[in-house]
Formats: structure tokens, sequence, C-alpha cells
């Protein structure tokens, strides 16, 4: 059973690009949460998502972010007209059903650089 | 709005040496969890604590969640260089629908 899968592990973009993220949860698990960590920093809570439903979106900037999880396939993390701020790592985290009342487990991120 | 806070933000401590790093957190909770990240690295689960007065040990550290003052401690024993990493306190709470809040984080750096 392979873990959390998270790709690209390093993604370079210029201001301006797109940056696509994507997480592949433990097989089985159908709740996936996003959390961004800058430089020096704890993590910070994006998104948290049920397969096809975004069920608290309260940590996700108001522009430019979005995330999905549809019926099949990964969940994408998506950043429109990257930033130099925007440069973090990106981690997602799944589990087989609510936190509270499961253990969730997290990938390996992904590095995002904006220059 | 549920906040957490560590402290020390940066441990620097000799091997063999005790010491507590101290999570406090802003508002009754659920569950109190603790990761260690090494640099690049995921975050690993060390410990989950649910109840007030809850104490959960493994190797060197050991954990222990006051709900009553709102505040977990990660004691660490007899410090080994293998235990450097940054370590980080996560509280989740109901009300903050199934995420979790981290603290801060602590980087502890073990010297001989």
């Amino acid at each position: 059973n392979a873990g959390v899968m998270q790709n690209p592990r390093h993604l370079v973009r210029r201001r301006g690009q797109e940056a696509r993220l994507r997480c592949s949860p433990m097989k089985g698990h159908s709740h996936v949460y996003w959390y961004r960590q800058l430089p020096e920093e704890g993590l910070k809570f994006m998104v948290y998502l049920q397969k096809e439903n975004i069920i608290d979106e309260s940590g996700m900037p108001k522009e430019r972010f979005s995330a999905e999880f549809p019926k099949e396939g990964p969940s994408i993390l998506r950043i429109q007209q990257v930033v130099r701020g925007d440069s973090a790592a990106y981690f997602c985290a799944s589990s087989p059903g609510p936190w509270q009342n499961t253990e969730a487990f997290f990938g390996q991120g992904t590095r995002l650089t904006v220059v | 709005e549920l906040k957490v806070e560590q402290n020390p933000l940066f441990l620097s401590m000799q091997e063999g040496k005790n010491y507590t790093i101290y999570c406090n957190y802003s508002t009754t909770s659920d569950r109190l969890y603790w990761y260690r990240q090494d640099p690049g690295k995921s975050l690993e689960s060390l410990f989950v604590l649910l109840s007030n007065g809850a104490v959960k040990q493994e190797g060197r550290l050991m954990a222990s969640l006051d709900t009553k003052a709102r505040l977990s401690t990660l004691h660490i024993t007899a410090a080994v260089h293998d235990l450097s990493a940054t370590y980080f306190c996560a509280v989740g709470r109901k009300q903050e629908t199934d995420k979790l809040i981290f603290g801060t984080g602590t980087r502890l750096q073990v010297f001989p």
C-alpha cells in the first residue's frame, strides 16, 4: 500500500504561470487536506476535500487558488498567475474518514519555487 | 479562532540533557498531535493525545496533555543527535471541521 503520493516533488514556475500540484491519497482514503508551509514556518491549512466536494476552504486565498478532488484521479491544487510569495512547500494529507476519527498521513510535499 | 503556540522556537541542546517543548492552544480541542519533520522531508506522526491527563512515551520522547490548562508538553530525555529535527504540535476540534491547526514548530538541534 503506497503512501500519499505528491507530484511533482519540485516545481519551478515563472511569475504569471500556472502551477498544478497533484496529490494521490492512500488507497481507500477519500479525505484530502492541503497545507502550505512557508520557509521557516509551520503548516497553514488551506482546504479540506472529500471526493467531489469541498468541505472547508477557509484557508484558501480568495484569488488565484483552487482545489478539486474528482471522483477519479488525484486531488489537484491549482495556482494561477503565480507570484514570488507563492513559493513554499505544499503538503497534502489523506485519511479514510474524518481526521478526528482516524489517522491522516502526509505526502512528501511539492516544493514550489517562483522565479 | 483556534490558535496554537509553541515555545521555544529554537532549541540547541547538548547530548544527554533533558528538555521540554511547550504547546499552548487557545480554545478547547478534541485532540492534539505531535509531529516530527526532518529538513526537506514530510511530517511523521509521533503521538496523538485525546484526553486530559493522557501521557504517551516512545523512546526518549514523552508527550502529555492537560486540557484544563490547554497545554501539551513534549519532553526529551537524554537527547541524542538523531533527535535533531523540527517538532510541531497540532490541534483539532470538531467545530473547526476536521482540519488540524499547527503550531509554529520548535527546531531542535542536539550537539555532542
